[in-house]
């Protein structure tokens, strides 16, 4: 079936230690996107990337890392710099862009809870 | 920012009536959407509305969009119990996607 699969879609991390979230998509899109969601609140963007081997910081960027090695997958890692990583974690794709511009929809995956102990 | 602000934050209807959402963003679109999402689940497109478009419709969905009052509103018609869910606008500037903190729609049987 096409689609974005997510793992885990749970996690749990100590206080520290850095934790890698998994996105891999094979519907053939070149946009990626990761989002994170708190508790009745909307969706900040983290990371996105348009092209293999490319990424550009979003609104809040501190504190997380991704690659973009292969066009199918998007990982973002989560690491001891991020304060308050308690959160749910979306990933999100898109065709791509036409003159520049993105015309189309995003597709979700089904997202991963990290819960800091 | 151009994060798109919904309004009401929170909506509880009967079954069979309508809900009318609100969206209000800040600076110039190339489109808006309207996407669902279940509790604990990811996003579900809805719909898109260009920038050069004023109404739109889908199924039981209608959408309307003012540039000029940068607002747009989602009407769901006939609402079932189904229909409960959170509802987010999202705008689009060239390759990024903003979301707002979306209405939490509450359809009682």
């Amino acid at each position: 079936d096409g689609g974005i699969t997510q793992s885990p879609k749970y996690l749990f991390r100590k206080e520290g230690q850095n934790v890698t979230l998994s996105c891999e998509q094979n519907l053939n899109h070149d946009a990626m996107y990761w989002y994170r969601q708190d508790p009745g609140q909307g969706l900040r963007l983290i990371y996105y990337s348009q092209i293999v081997n490319d990424f550009q910081k979003g609104d809040i960027a501190e504190g997380y890392s991704v690659s973009r090695e292969k066009k199918e997958s998007f990982p973002l890692t989560v690491t001891s710099a991020q304060k308050n990583p308690t959160a749910f974690y979306l990933c999100a794709t898109a065709e791509g862009l036409a003159g520049g511009v993105n015309t189309g929809e995003l597709f979700f995956g089904e997202g991963s809870r990290l819960t800091v102990l | 920012s151009q994060q798109g602000e919904e309004d009401p934050q929170a909506l509880s209807i009967q079954e069979g009536e309508n809900a009318t959402m609100n969206c209000s963003y800040k600076t110039s679109i190339n489109n808006l959407q309207w996407y669902r999402q279940n509790s604990g689940r990811g996003l579900v497109h809805l719909i898109l509305i260009r920038s050069n478009e004023r109404e739109k419709h889908s199924g039981r969905l209608r959408v309307t969009l003012d540039t000029s009052k940068k607002s747009s509103s989602l009407l769901i018609t006939a609402s079932r119990a189904a229909d409960t869910a959170s509802y987010f606008c999202a705008t689009t500037n060239f390759n990024k996607f903003y979301f707002g903190s979306g209405t939490k729609l509450n359809v009682k049987p």
